[in-house]
């Protein structure tokens, strides 16, 4: 069975905190996203990734940095946690880029 | 701007009862057209897609959606839910080859008894 695992289901820091949220694959997939998920927002694409070492920007980047340095596992780094990035972050990998993508459980953060 | 509408924030439905859930798209292009659903606490779980082809399209758990490029939707049905398809549907759409996906804002879906 496929899985997408996120290593935090909740995690509560401080503002001015740097966060990691990790996420690894264990299908092979190419592509990797994260996701923000907002009440009355739906999902937002925060960064995608096609290969190791490679990352592209999604639609609200600022603030988030991400990091892919092998194939299965793609980072989320929140390097000045603010109380606007309290949300739930998504994972998602896909075998082809517009093809099926399969979600991790989500981590939901807190900044207080 | 491309954007993708789900115009249901919240729908309450009897158990038995058919369900029907409204997506709308503007985009220039013919999109790829996809619908989610997540259960509480969990992540998304595809239920049915839209690439080409047959525009009513079948899905897992008894779901169905038919595309209608006239109108720009791609409305989810299903005859008759059960207690179970309560949860959050959210309809997603691309158009471009790097799979940036637009995600309407969800409904979600109370079922009673």
């Amino acid at each position: 069975d496929v899985k997408v695992t996120q290593s935090s289901r909740y995690l509560v820091k401080r503002t001015g905190e740097k966060v990691f949220l990790e996420c690894v694959q264990d299908m092979d997939h190419e592509n990797m996203f994260w996701y923000r998920q907002d009440p009355g927002l739906g999902l937002r694409l925060i960064y995608f990734s096609y290969d190791v070492k490679m990352k592209e920007k999604g639609d609200i980047p600022e603030g988030y940095s991400v990091s892919r340095e092998k194939k299965e596992r793609f980072s989320l780094i929140l390097e000045s946690a603010s109380t606007n990035q309290t949300s739930m972050y998504l994972c998602a990998s896909s075998l082809v880029p517009s093809g099926e993508l399969f979600f991790g459980e989500g981590s939901r953060l807190t900044v207080l | 701007a491309q954007s993708v509408t789900q115009p249901d924030i919240h729908i309450t439905v009897s158990e038995g009862a058919s369900l029907e859930l409204r997506c709308n798209y503007s985009y220039g292009a013919t999109p790829y057209l996809f619908w989610y659903v997540q259960s509480p606490g969990q992540g998304l779980q595809l239920l049915l897609k839209y690439f080409s082809g047959d525009t009513l399209v079948q899905g897992i758990k008894g779901f169905e959606a038919e595309f209608k490029r006239s109108q720009s939707s791609f409305n989810l049905r299903k005859p008759s839910v059960h207690w179970s398809d309560a949860a959050e549907y959210f309809c997603a759409v691309t158009t471009d080859s790097w799979g940036k996906f637009q995600f309407g804002a969800g409904t979600q879906v109370v079922v009673t008894p």
